[in-house]
């Protein structure tokens, strides 16, 4: 069965430094991970996706994430935090199974950017 | 613009009243889903269409009602069986195919008078 498990609930940094979010996942065979992001009040907005292809995965707004099968981790990082950059943030495999594209959560991490 | 349009934004249930959630989407997306997000929590599946005049429960769809008789809508109802409604309720659709992200829209929020 599928899992992906975000390492923590709650990360603070100052605006201008490095931002890493960890994700671990678990899937009995090659999945399709993502990542998202959810500001306050608001959907979900896709940040990248990694399908088997490169995989260091570039997204929108300068993040970026490295898929490492021998790991089984797929961490979000950005080289520089803005304060935009606030919000909850949400690792995603497929869960391939049962005929439809099934996708499973992580539990979310929250990013905090201070000044 | 295409997207995914929730409405309305906030809503409110009295005790033992049935309550319908809007959502459309122009993306010409075949498959349509619904999520509850609480708190501190990830988000979970309650229902999910594939195609037109079908559509199959999630991990928590005691409570819960859908229809699909058009592409671009699939309204959720939450009924008076559902005792805990309070929550954040999200629409998204996608592409048939698996291994394709999701189209979120930006939710109803659903409260207890």
């Amino acid at each position: 069965a599928q899992s992906v498990t975000q390492l923590d609930s709650h990360v603070s940094v100052s605006e201008g430094t490095p931002v890493l979010l960890r994700c671990n996942y678990s899937s009995s065979y090659s999945p399709s991970l993502f990542w998202y992001v959810q500001h306050p009040n608001k959907g979900l907005q896709l940040l990248l996706k990694y399908t088997s292809a490169a995989t260091l995965v570039k997204g929108i707004n300068g993040f970026e994430a490295e898929f490492k099968k021998s790991e089984t981790s797929f961490h979000l990082t950005k080289p520089s935090a803005h304060m935009s950059d606030a919000a909850e943030y949400f690792c995603v495999v497929t869960g391939g199974s049962g005929g439809y594209n099934k996708l499973i959560f992580g539990a979310g991490t929250r990013l905090a950017v201070h000044p | 613009d295409g997207g995914i349009t929730q409405s309305p934004k906030y809503l409110f249930r009295k005790e033992g009243q049935n309550v319908t959630l809007s959502c459309e989407q122009n993306l010409n997306h075949d498959a349509m889903y619904w999520y509850r997000q609480d708190p501190g929590q990830g988000l979970r599946l309650i229902y999910y269409s594939q195609i037109v005049n079908d559509f199959q429960k999630g991990d928590i769809a005691e409570g819960y009602s859908v229809s699909r008789e058009k592409k671009e809508s699939f309204p959720l109802t939450v009924t008076s069986a559902q005792k805990n409604p309070t929550a954040f309720y999200l629409c998204a659709s996608s592409r048939e195919n698996s291994n394709q992200p999701q189209h979120f829209g930006d939710g109803t929020r659903l409260s207890i008078l």
